[in-house]
């Protein structure tokens, strides 16, 4: 079946220090999107990417779309508490709905 | 003041009893989606809709039942099939399907008494 898998699980740094999380397709995807969860809240959507080899900065957040468009990344520089949550890609694969990655826990110690 | 309203916050359920969580848009979305999350764990997709009178199934369909009679609504009952209900279940639209990007509501906390 589509599934876009996503690793780590967990991820736990020092404020300051930076954090990646990938998700990869073993089919290719339209577009990916990426969204964050913070303890206790609801997913909110942070960016898409649709190009081949697409790059795109959110102030210290860079998130990648490879080439093939069957991989992605989201970088964090320098977290912060802030950055605290649940890291979430989804991927259309061109049916009716997106598929959501098991998503990427960030803890941050101060 | 436009968004995705679910309601209650949390509910509890009495065991054999059905219970039905509130889903509601004010965005003008043809499509609505129903996920569940566990503890932990990620978003697993029970129904979901695309246009008014019409929904499918998601991966864990089994013990809930829907309804899509209006645009703006998209309510979701747990029924006493579901054997195993405690759960964070998130409501979410998008303009019309398929690969759009979706808007969550805050989420229901259900807990079995």
């Amino acid at each position: 079946g589509q599934q876009v898998m996503q690793i780590p699980q967990y991820q736990h740094v020092q404020e300051g220090e930076d954090f990646t999380t990938y998700c990869n397709s073993s089919t290719t995807l339209s577009n990916i999107q990426w969204y964050k969860q913070r303890p206790g809240g609801h997913p909110v959507f942070l960016i898409q990417l649709v190009k081949s080899g697409e790059v795109k900065k959110q102030k210290r957040l860079t998130f990648q779309f490879g080439e093939a468009k069957k991989n992605s990344s989201l970088h964090i520089t320098a977290t912060q508490t802030t950055d605290v949550g649940t890291y979430f890609c989804a991927g259309d694969f061109g049916n009716e709905k997106l598929t959501f990655g098991t998503g990427t826990r960030l803890t941050i110690i101060p | 003041d436009g968004g995705i309203t679910q309601s209650p916050k949390y509910l509890f359920r009495k065991e054999g009893q059905n219970v039905t969580l509130s889903c509601e848009q004010n965005l003008n979305h043809d499509a609505m989606y129903w996920y569940r999350q566990d503890p932990g764990q990620g978003l697993r997709l029970i129904y979901y809709s695309q246009i008014v009178n019409d929904f499918q199934k998601g991966d864990i369909a089994e013990g809930y039942s829907v309804s899509r009679e209006k645009k703006e609504s998209f309510p979701l009952t747990v029924t006493s099939a579901q054997k195993n209900p405690t759960a964070f279940y998130l409501c979410a639209s998008s303009i019309s399907g398929g690969g759009d990007i979706q808007y969550f509501g805050a989420g229901t906390r259900l807990s079995v008494l």
